[in-house]
């Protein structure tokens, strides 16, 4: 199996842009997909194939793919969006994999 | 779309849980069913998946050997189960659906929670 790296954290205040990463080395070939957390909860997916939303997610939520890396970008950023977030993607083999995980705050 | 699981489990260390997710609102054996486990304050952490519609699976290698999951097709349920508990499965254990053809989860259970304690 391989592993995805995000950074731990990211703060942000109300109104700016966060950027969160998600590095693998498996990703140029593989289709990465964003879930949020808020505590006591279930994930809920935010963003499918790098960049594509599902229906009820708001436009500030959107996906970028480079190289080994992808970016969740959440722009607007609003207290609703503190939460954790994490990437997740498979292998041409079966095995799927999340994220390391990156805990949103929002100043 | 719903998935529903069943309540939470405490068992002592040694003993098995099988930890149930009632699906609902779609044709259930056109997807794929998944088991993603996170111990408190953790990461997720994928366990394996099942195809409901042939019934093939496949675990990750953290639990090679002490998870089996299973489906049973007329009750549009699959099924968890993880042998020789230890503390550190003490956890709340999702099932997910996985949607069309891209690998993602688009649709989650509320989640068991699992404490093993003895």
């Amino acid at each position: 199996s391989y592993e995805l790296t995000q950074p731990p954290s990211v703060s942000v205040s109300p109104g700016q842009t966060a950027r969160i990463t998600c590095s693998g080395d498996a990703l140029p070939k593989q289709y990465t997909h964003w879930y949020q957390q808020k505590p006591g909860q279930a994930p809920v997916l935010v963003i499918y194939k790098d960049s594509e939303r599902p229906s009820g997610i708001p436009e500030r939520f959107s996906g970028s793919s480079s190289g080994t890396t992808v970016t969740l970008t959440i722009s607007g950023v609003q207290a609703e969006d503190e939460a954790d977030y994490y990437c997740q993607s498979a292998d041409s083999s079966g095995t799927y994999v999340f994220g390391t995980g990156t805990k949103v705050t929002v100043l | 779309v719903q998935l529903v699981q069943s309540g939470a489990e405490v068992k002592k260390p040694g003993a098995s849980v099988k930890v149930s997710c009632k699906a609902s609102g779609y044709t259930f054996t056109t997807y794929t069913i998944h088991w993603v486990r996170q111990a408190p304050g953790q990461r997720l952490e994928w366990m394996g998946w099942i195809n409901a519609g042939n019934g093939h699976t496949k675990y990750s290698q953290n639990f090679q050997g002490r998870v089996t999951i299973t489906r049973d097709t007329s009750a549009t349920t699959a099924y968890m189960e993880l042998s020789s508990l230890r503390s550190e499965d003490t956890a709340v254990y999702y099932c997910a659906r996985e949607g069309v053809g891209a690998s993602e989860f688009d649709y989650w259970g509320q989640g068991t929670l699992v404490t093993v304690s003895s």
